[in-house]
């Protein structure tokens, strides 16, 4: 059936770091797929969002490839800081007739100084 | 713009109580999504409203759980004889509702429910 998996619960990195998370997808057909952050006492707020296949989305410094030879969609970040430091999600939305988006599980970022 | 407003913050109730949880969506916006999140599960849908009518609940649980949009202006998530396992951060987001489920959602900052 249509899946996110995200394997990285959790995440500790140093300030400057290189971040990076791994989504992949399973669904037929190509999904647009999105990465939204949620700091703590929010409510998840949108990163990025890609529609086309092969396609780069970046925002705010995040970047994540829209692969659909692997079908994954894994953000990255070349040095990290501790304003980053929230939970991060990757979702989908199924083509054809997705209504909604399905989420991943959510991977952790903390950013230690 | 006050975003997506959810109300209350936190509600605690006891086993077999009833729980209804407020969401009033950002102005213009016609679709309105309820989700739950857990540790565990991370973010799961529960169900959609577009123009107020419900679209796809395909992730409501079939007993206990119900939802509404009288108006435009708000949606209700009821959930009848709560149980532990019902225990969740429930977030409403919108959506401007012109292209379904791949435009940006807007979410509010969610009811944490405790049931004890």
């Amino acid at each position: 059936g249509d899946s996110v998996i995200q394997m990285q619960g959790q995440v500790t990195l140093s300030e400057n770091d290189f971040l990076f998370i791994n989504c992949t997808y399973s669904t037929t057909g190509y999904p647009t797929l999105f990465w939204y952050v949620q700091y703590s006492g929010e409510g998840p707020q949108l990163l990025l969002q890609v529609t086309t296949a092969n396609n780069k989305g970046s925002s705010r410094g995040f970047e994540a490839t829209y692969d659909k030879g692997t079908t994954s969609f894994h953000l990255q970040k070349t040095s990290v800081q501790e304003i980053d430091s929230a939970v991060y999600y990757c979702a989908m939305r199924e083509p054809n007739s997705g209504t909604y988006q399905r989420f991943g599980t959510g991977t952790k970022l903390q950013v230690v100084p | 713009n006050a975003g997506v407003i959810q109300t209350p913050r936190h509600k605690v109730t006891g086993k077999g109580q009833e729980a209804t949880l407020w969401c009033e969506p950002i102005s213009g916006h016609s679709a309105v999504f309820w989700y739950r999140q857990t540790i565990v599960q991370g973010l799961e849908f529960l169900t959609y409203f577009r123009n107020q009518a419900p679209i796809d609940d395909s992730g409501m649980p079939k007993e206990r759980f119900s939802a509404q949009m009288p108006n435009q202006s708000h949606s209700t998530l009821k959930i009848q004889s709560t149980q532990p396992q019902d225990s969740a951060v429930y977030l409403c987001a919108s959506s401007l509702g012109h292209w379904g489920g791949s435009e940006t959602l807007y979410f509010g900052s969610g009811t944490r429910l405790t049931v004890l």
